[in-house]
């Protein structure tokens, strides 16, 4: 059972344009939600979290929006640039219940072409 | 300050084969977590270790297996390789064990054949 759900699969966007990936949750126990971005060959990289009792959280480019009732959260990247292009992970976890993994979505490849 | 290291960052094995795969955390990193990575699966939790307990397992079958040493470097194992096992294994560590502070290693690639 897929707990995130991610899309869309796969993003091209316009240098200077705005990228948006969504993503999905099921378990309401969740209470952290990570994005990281993955570059080819690499790991995965802490991009930007948030925690359900807020609905926004800005760092530079990259906002996470956050919707509880709706069980939704999305990143949006402002102002893309070609060193975006990435693939990006929507995670969640509960860090409350002393949980040590995360459930990542399936991954969202952009594509910032100049 | 050094990163998390996977060693071997690639390997081929024949199905039926055992191979071990080795994690180096950040220095001062208790936890060790694993997660496999394939193009149509994602990224799955395997198990985490922090203190050499394994603290939580991941819905993989038993011949997926880990340990951690008391310097905190880990190992996982897989016995009787199969076709579907050909992934990249990722390892982050992290101070307290939460996945607050993962940080990510390269990963090795597996590929059975």
């Amino acid at each position: 059972q897929q707990q995130v759900k991610q899309s869309p699969q796969s993003l091209i966007v316009q240098k200077g344009g705005i990228s948006i990936i969504n993503c999905a949750y099921e378990n309401t126990a969740f209470d952290y939600f990570p994005w990281y971005q993955q570059f080819p060959g690499k790991g995965p990289a802490l991009l930007i979290a948030i925690r359900p009792d807020v609905s926004e959280k800005k760092e530079g480019r990259f906002t996470i929006s956050f919707n509880k009732s709706a069980k939704q959260f999305s990143l949006h990247i402002m102002d893309s640039q070609p060193g975006d292009s990435a693939t990006y992970f929507c995670a969640a976890t509960n860090i409350g219940a002393g949980s040590y993994q995360l459930t990542f979505g399936k991954g969202t490849k952009l594509s910032v072409i100049p | 300050k050094a990163g998390v290291t996977q060693t071997p960052r690639y390997l081929i094995k024949t199905r039926g084969q055992q191979v071990t795969l080795s994690c180096s955390p950040i220095s001062g990193h208790r936890s060790v977590s694993w997660y496999q990575q394939t193009p149509g699966q994602g990224l799955q939790f395997l198990f985490e270790y922090f203190s050499e307990t394994q603290r939580n397992k991941g819905n993989f079958p038993g011949r997926f297996s880990g340990r951690q040493f008391s310097n905190s470097r880990s190992e996982m194992n897989v016995s009787t390789l199969e076709l579907g096992d050909s992934a990249l294994y990722l390892c982050a560590s992290s101070f307290s064990g939460t996945t607050h502070g993962y940080t990510f290693g390269s990963g090795t690639r597996l590929t059975v054949v």
